[in-house]
């Protein structure tokens, strides 16, 4: 099983938007609707921030949205913070009964 | 307040074995399927494992297959990972992560496993 891809990186300045996109294909992005995003700060485990392609938890800011087309989800972070400076790795179930993540993407608050 | 905590890594030789443990609390651990999931050092995440609720089901990731073996204890709310015929590529931090509805809601905060002679 192949990692869903993502951008290495992706920088904005505070209050701007950004946008982070994870593809995949048919047997997981695109076959089911449980694409889920995850934060990580550096030395921490990661954290929950949208499941189910665009659902946010309880407590997780409504900053934080996400959408999918076909094969391709994203990740958009709003009126960016410094706080929101992190890892993400986006994750999706599979036809194998199996779970795939991306690669990660740093995001950078400049 | 749900909790996971794993431990039982170390540094082990190639080729030995070490047994990961989770323990779970602030929840009905007997009601949720589990993984384990991986992260070497600077890298990202690895799905590793997988359990049922009642441990009748496991899955693997291939590159594990045959080595590891999970399962679980729901009488005392425990996840294990017996991890044998280490390699140096099984070097990394080891979550064990709550399922819900196929995502990960809740994470431990992880066991590192050095795998080196």
């Amino acid at each position: 099983q192949s990692a869903l891809t993502q951008p290495a990186s992706v920088s904005g300045s505070p209050g701007q938007s950004i946008t982070i996109s994870c593809t995949g294909s048919s047997s997981d992005v695109g076959g089911y609707n449980s694409v889920s995003w995850y934060q990580q700060h550096p030395g921490k485990a990661p954290k929950l921030m949208i499941y189910d392609v665009s659902n946010r938890p309880s407590g997780v800011s409504n900053r934080f949205s996400g959408s999918k087309s076909g094969n391709t989800a994203s990740l958009t972070i709003s009126g960016l913070q410094a706080e929101d400076e992190a890892d993400y790795y986006c994750s999706s179930y599979t036809t194998s009964s199996t779970w795939v993540f991306g690669g990660g993407t740093k995001v950078t608050v400049l | 307040e749900v909790q996971m905590v794993e431990s039982g890594g170390g540094l082990v030789q190639p080729g030995g074995s070490l047994r990961l443990s989770c323990a779970a609390s602030g929840f009905t651990f007997s009601g949720y399927s589990m993984n384990w999931i991986r992260q070497a050092p600077g890298k990202g995440l690895e799905w590793v494992s997988y359990i049922s609720t009642s441990g009748s089901t496991t899955h693997y990731t291939d590159s594990v297959k045959g080595r590891f073996t999970i399962s679980r204890d729901n009488a005392r709310n425990f996840l294990y990972l017996q991890m044998n015929g280490l390699r140096d590529e099984d070097t990394a931090m080891y979550y064990c992560a709550r399922i819900l509805s196929l995502h990960h809601d809740y994470w431990g905060q992880g066991t590192l496993a050095t795998v080196s002679s």
